[in-house]
Order: C-alpha cells, then structure tokens, then sequence
C-alpha cells in the first residue's frame, strides 16, 4: 500500500459529461501527479500540483483540469467527455523530489 | 483490472533465471532514472533509481544499469521469482521540470515455473 488513495475505483459514464476524481496524497507530501494511461499513449503525466498551486503541466486537455485544496488532496475534473478518453487515471505524490508514489488508479470508461 | 491490456514486448523466464530489460531514453538533460512495476490492478510501484552521474545502482535482486553514451537504462533482476511478472517501466525526470517522469513504453515479463 503506497498510502496514496483514489476514488472512485470505477467509473462509467457517456459521452458529453463530466467526472471528478479524487486522490488522497500520502501524509506530509505536498506534491500531487497525474498520470493518465491508456492503451495507445502508455502513461502520460497531465499535470502537477505543489501545496495547492500549478507547478507543471504535461499534454493535458483544455477539456481536463485539475486543483489541490488547502488539505492537500487533489481533484481532476474531466468534462465533454469523449470515447478516447477511456483510461487509467492515475494520481502519484511526492514529498519533494522525484520518488513518487502511486495510487491504485481510477479506471473510466466512456460509452 | 488490467494495466490497461497494452501490446508490450514481453520477457518469458524461468523461474530462478535472471531477467534483463531493457529501456532506451530520450533526453540527455534526464537527472534521475527510475524503474517501476506495475502489478495488474495496481498503480506502478518503485523499484529503484539512479541518478545520472552514476552507471550503475545495486538493491535487493536488482541492479539498474545506465548507458549514457547511447541514452539505455537497463534492470537486471535476480533469481527471477513468480512474483516478478508484471509490467516494468522506465521513468526519467528532471529536476528542473519539476520531477514529472516521463515513462517508456513499458516491458511485460512473465516467469514461467
């Protein structure tokens, strides 16, 4: 168990809406990853959040976006949702370097 | 859940053999270089990690080399067990990117008994 948590584990949803995940960081990191993988991209970060603020942003969609409360834990808002866009979603955290750790995932599924 | 049923390269050994993947890299600038394993269902899972002033790093039944003269990283695992097979990555980063890790496209291995 990495300590980083995710919710929902599942998500089935059509085409045209909009979905929010969650992530839990693990106790004490500040930073906060996503990474999406799908089956012709592999894993590909999205974006990065440091104690609430931006830090870097990957081949993220304007379609996606993401924040980080005051408690750290972090959301990824996925919204005109597409068939492509079926994947994991994975969130990893970080203390301050480059050991990430990785939650279990968010598997989406669009119809 | 499966890591998403990706048509990877696949490594087939028997169990108790040693295991050898292989990862070619992209950017000479990479200050880190870390192996996963993902597990089916499961996120990646640090294995271990070098840093590029270095050539080769030794953990426990794993050792990860690193070529910097034609950008390859490799991971050697020891006495291959069943508990090995999974799909290992390839990350690198850099410090200054804000350590977000750019994956290669991953190697299953299966260990046969």
């Amino acid at each position: 168990d990495s300590g980083v948590t995710q919710t929902p584990k599942h998500l089935i949803t059509a085409t045209g809406q909009r979905v929010t995940l969650r992530c839990s960081p693990r106790s004490g990191d500040l930073s906060v990853y996503w990474y999406q993988q799908s089956l012709d991209q592999g894993l590909q970060f999205l974006i990065q959040y440091y104690n609430g603020e931006e830090r870097a942003k990957g081949n993220i969609l304007e379609r996606f976006s993401a924040q980080q409360f005051p408690d750290l834990h972090s959301e990824l808002n996925l919204s005109s949702l597409e068939l492509g866009d079926s994947a994991l979603y994975f969130c990893a955290s970080s203390a301050s370097s480059y050991e990430q750790y990785f939650g279990p995932g968010t598997r989406l599924t669009v119809t | 859940g499966e890591s998403v049923g990706l048509h990877l390269p696949t490594l087939s050994v028997q169990e108790g053999d040693n295991s050898i993947i292989n990862c070619a890299y992209s950017n000479s600038a990479s200050d880190y270089f870390i192996w996963y394993k993902q597990e089916s269902g499961k996120g990646p899972q640090f294995i271990i990690d070098i840093r590029s002033n270095m050539d080769k790093r030794q953990g426990q039944r794993v050792t990860v080399l690193l070529n910097k003269t034609v950008k390859h990283l490799s991971l050697q695992i020891a006495a291959t067990q069943p508990g090995d097979s999974a799909v290992y990555f390839c990350a690198e980063t850099e410090m200054d990117s804000s350590y977000k890790l750019i994956f290669g496209s991953g190697t299953r291995l299966l260990v046969r008994p």
